[in-house]
């Protein structure tokens, strides 16, 4: 089946040791989105992806970096995690066009000691 | 003013019953429409997706869009406790690559 796969599912890291998300698809589609999401919110969009062009969210931290070194793989970097990136980190994909559904991924729950 | 507005809720409801969750918006450009279900430490879900104004049926479950009042529902008809999980809202504009999510809702369907 077609899917969006994250590895980890549950990440602990300490306090400002670097962290890498990863995420693949075999939808085999253009864009791909990385999501912050903390307990009973909406996922905030961090970074997302049209094919190569990297777009930034204005208030992501720089803390946070992402890679796409091809169309199936998407990676997200937290440089100096905080006790305050605790999280649900969710990928998402999704197919540029006139209408567009939006996939996510298990997510990769990140605690931070 | 957020751009999708959701109530957090909780809702409970017995099994059986009929349920309505509903988001509002303000961007009149917004003409896809999406509910997600997300259960308790899981990615989100795509349970229905709409195109601008009417309904759409999949089951027991209905989504209905109004675009005149900038207002979307999704129903869900004999609730099971399987149901129970938060429910996300998420709309975009026409070629967007931008989803704008509700904050969802709480169901819990009590047996």
């Amino acid at each position: 089946d077609a899917m969006v796969i994250q590895n980890p599912r549950y990440q602990v890291t300490q306090f400002g040791k670097p962290v890498t998300l990863s995420c693949s698809q075999t939808l085999n589609h253009n864009v791909m989105y990385w999501y912050q999401q903390k307990s009973s919110q909406a996922p905030k969009l961090l970074f997302h992806y049209y094919d190569k062009d990297f777009n930034n969210e204005a208030d992501t931290p720089d803390n946070f970096q992402s890679r796409r070194p091809n169309t199936s793989f998407c990676f997200l970097d937290i440089r100096s995690p905080g006790l305050g990136d605790a999280a649900m980190y969710l990928c998402a994909t999704s197919r540029a066009g006139l209408y567009n559904e939006q996939f996510f991924g298990p997510g990769t729950r990140l605690t931070v000691l | 003013q957020k751009e999708v507005e959701q109530d957090p809720g909780p809702l409970s409801v017995p099994e059986g019953a009929i349920v309505s969750l509903n988001c509002t918006y303000s961007n009149s450009a917004f003409q896809y429409f999406m509910w997600y279900r997300q259960y308790s430490r899981k990615g989100p879900e795509l349970l229905m997706y709409t195109y601008s104004s009417g309904n759409k049926e999949d089951g027991r479950f209905t989504a209905q869009v109004d675009k005149s009042s900038k207002y979307i529902s999704l129903f869900i008809r004999d609730s099971q406790p399987s149901d129970s999980a938060t429910y996300l809202c998420a709309m975009s504009e026409p070629h967007g690559n931008q989803f704008y999510f509700g904050t969802g809702t709480s169901l819990t369907v009590i047996p």
